[in-house]
This record gives C-alpha cells, sequence and structure tokens, in this order.
C-alpha cells in the first residue's frame, strides 16, 4: 500500500523567516509528486516532481525530490502571513489516483 | 482562468437520504475523480472515471456510491443512503488531456453534513 508522512505536523513561525516542509514515501510504481496548498477549502496545485535532483521554483517557494531516499521537501523563504495554510504533498502512482499525505500545518505570525 | 465548479458549497441531509454532488470539471480534461476529507483527517480518494467509466475506486467506495457523467459537461457523485460518517467535504478533480502525468485541478468543494 502506496504511503506518504510529512512532517512536521505543525509550524508556527514568524513573517521573513525560512521553513522546510517534509514528505516521505513509499510507493510501489512512482509516477510522481505534487505539492498542494490548501487553505480554507480546494488543495490549490503548487508544484509537481519527477525526477530526482531537479528543483521546482516558483518565486519564494521550491521543491525538490529525491527517489533514491524516497523524500522530498518543499522550502519557503521570507514567509509571508499569506502563506499560512496546510500543505499537502501527494503520490501520483502508476495507477490514477493520489495518495495524501496528513499536511502541514503552516501559522506565519506577523 | 478555467476551474473545477462545485454545487452545492454546502448541503445537509438526514441519514438515509440520497444526496447527489455535482461537479463541472474542466472542458477539455478526460480523468475525473472523487475525493473526501473528513474534518481533521486526510484527503482520501474514492473513486477515478475515464472514457464514460470507473477506472480505479477505493474501498471507501462502496455500493452506496454510484458517479455518473450524464451530459458532456457534469460529473455526478451519488450516495444512496447517507450515514452519519458520510459527512466531509467531498472534492471533485479533473486532469488532462492524454498526457498521463499531470496535475488533478480540485474544486471547491461540497461540505456534506449528515445529521
Amino acid at each position: 500500500e502506496d504511503k506518504v508522512v510529512q512532517s512536521p505536523l505543525s509550524l508556527v513561525v514568524h513573517e521573513g523567516d525560512t521553513v522546510t516542509l517534509n514528505c516521505s514515501y513509499e510507493v510501489t510504481n512512482f509516477r510522481s509528486l505534487l505539492w498542494y496548498k490548501q487553505e480554507k477549502k480546494a488543495p490549490t496545485f503548487l508544484f509537481m516532481l519527477t525526477s530526482s535532483g531537479i528543483e521546482k521554483k516558483s518565486g519564494r517557494l521550491s521543491s525538490i525530490l529525491d527517489k533514491k531516499e524516497l523524500f522530498s521537501i518543499l522550502n519557503i523563504t521570507a514567509t509571508q502571513t499569506g502563506d499560512s495554510a496546510v500543505y499537502l504533498c501527494a503520490l501520483n502512482n502508476a495507477g490514477n489516483m493520489l495518495t495524501f499525505g496528513g499536511g502541514t500545518r503552516l501559522m506565519v505570525k506577523p | 482562468e478555467p476551474e473545477v465548479t462545485q454545487t452545492p458549497s454546502h448541503q445537509v441531509t438526514q441519514m438515509g437520504q440520497e444526496v447527489i454532488l455535482r461537479c463541472v470539471p474542466i472542458s477539455n480534461h478526460l480523468y475525473f475523480y472523487w475525493y473526501r476529507q473528513i474534518l481533521g483527517q486526510k484527503v482520501e480518494f474514492l473513486v477515478s472515471f475515464y472514457n464514460n467509466e470507473i477506472s480505479e475506486k477505493s474501498e471507501i467506495f462502496d455500493d452506496q456510491f454510484s458517479v455518473e457523467r450524464p451530459d458532456g459537461s457534469n460529473f455526478t457523485l451519488k450516495i444512496r443512503s447517507t450515514k452519519l460518517e458520510d459527512s466531509a467535504m467531498y472534492f471533485c478533480a479533473s486532469r488532462g488531456d492524454r498526457v498521463m502525468n499531470t496535475e488533478a485541478f480540485f474544486g471547491q468543494g461540497t461540505r456534506l453534513t449528515v445529521v
């Protein structure tokens, strides 16, 4: 059974701090790993990672995948209060579905 | 920007009643999904749908659940006889074109409350 574990469960930082969110996984047939941001309702897509060692970057957010050690990290630099959300890691296997981790709840204080 | 839309945003129903949750996926997408998230828990896969049939379903998706694409735009989830434990946020998602490895886009969800 595919498994996704995220850490930490929650995190409180101040504006301007840098955070690193972790996602480790077990999978039978890996296709991709995705990061989503969930504020009040729908998960919104951040990144999709398929290859090891290639950093994906979007503004202050970046993510990288290690397929040998089976983990991914999501970095947020210079955090803002608008970054407060639950960040979800999801695994896309050779089937047709996403397996989600439990999420990391990030709170950024002014 | 195209988006997945879901209606209603919130539905309250009595235990034992049937509910239909509606979704309009992004128009050129071919793969459709339902996920649910019980309050405080993980997002869980229910079912995927492609080419007018279910392609995969989870253990949660038992005989009480069904999906349908009644026309070219809507994608529905029906729960035949709701139970208290069906209370959750239900998300519809859709994905790509013919390229399998693309991201799924989620709707805003329908919060189902069974009383």
